[in-house]
């Protein structure tokens, strides 16, 4: 079946760091892979997507590209800020339209 | 956008007693909504699949008689807990799909249910 494998966090870094969270997955076929964001207190949003290999999703300055080859979807993003503190979850979206998520990792950014 | 409403947003009751959570589409017809679960550091779990006017799809594992999903409308979703117990303490999720493509995936802002 379908898994999502994401690094546990927390991720804790200073304003203006990098920011690398690991996502690998297992699934059948040629999933859609996604980032979703959920902020204290709020559900989760879609934070970007990718449909096919070698595509790369962005917004709000994260980026990250589908790689077949190394089945992953790593999220980055050049320079955090404190507002970007929030729990991000990878996912998998199968021909069948169901989402398999990851566990979530959350993102500590401090001043 | 595409807005669900869930609510309620925290809830505590009673081992034995039933607890209702409402899910809302604001602005659109949802004709799908997906009931989900997480448990303290773990993934977001699909329990049940719900179209509007039919039975839902539950997943594997999931209980049937114990977690009711009502989806009577195209705006409204409910998931009934029924004779909670404390192991059924979690945090529920739906969402609702917004549009003819796969992608367009709203998410309702989680309700945290605590069994005593």
């Amino acid at each position: 079946g379908n898994s999502v494998t994401q690094m546990e966090g927390p991720v804790t870094l200073s304003e203006e760091a990098f920011l690398t969270i690991n996502c690998t997955y297992t699934a059948t076929g040629y999933p859609s892979l996604f980032w979703y964001v959920q902020y204290p207190g709020e559900g989760l949003q879609l934070l970007l997507k990718a449909t096919k290999a070698d595509d790369k999703g962005s917004n709000k300055g994260f980026e990250a590209t589908y790689r077949k080859e190394t089945t992953s979807f790593h999220l980055e993003k050049g320079s955090v800020q404190v507002s970007d503190s929030a729990v991000y979850f990878c996912a998998l979206r199968s021909e069948y339209s169901t989402l398999t998520f990851g566990k979530g990792t959350m993102l500590l950014v401090s001043p | 956008g595409a807005v669900v409403s869930q609510h309620p947003s925290w809830v505590i009751c009673k081992s034995g007693t039933s607890v209702k959570i409402e899910c809302r589409s604001l602005d659109f017809q949802a004709t799908t909504m997906f009931w989900y679960r997480q448990f303290p550091k773990q993934s977001l779990m699909l329990m049940a699949t719900s179209n509007e006017g039919s039975k839902a799809t539950y997943e594997q594992g999931v209980e049937k008689d114990k977690f009711l999903i009502n989806h009577a409308s195209l705006t409204l979703s409910t998931l009934t807990v029924t004779s909670a117990h404390p192991e059924d303490s979690s945090f529920y999720i739906c969402s609702a799909r917004t549009g003819a493509t796969n992608y367009g995936y709203t998410f309702g802002s989680g309700t945290r249910l605590t069994v005593v």
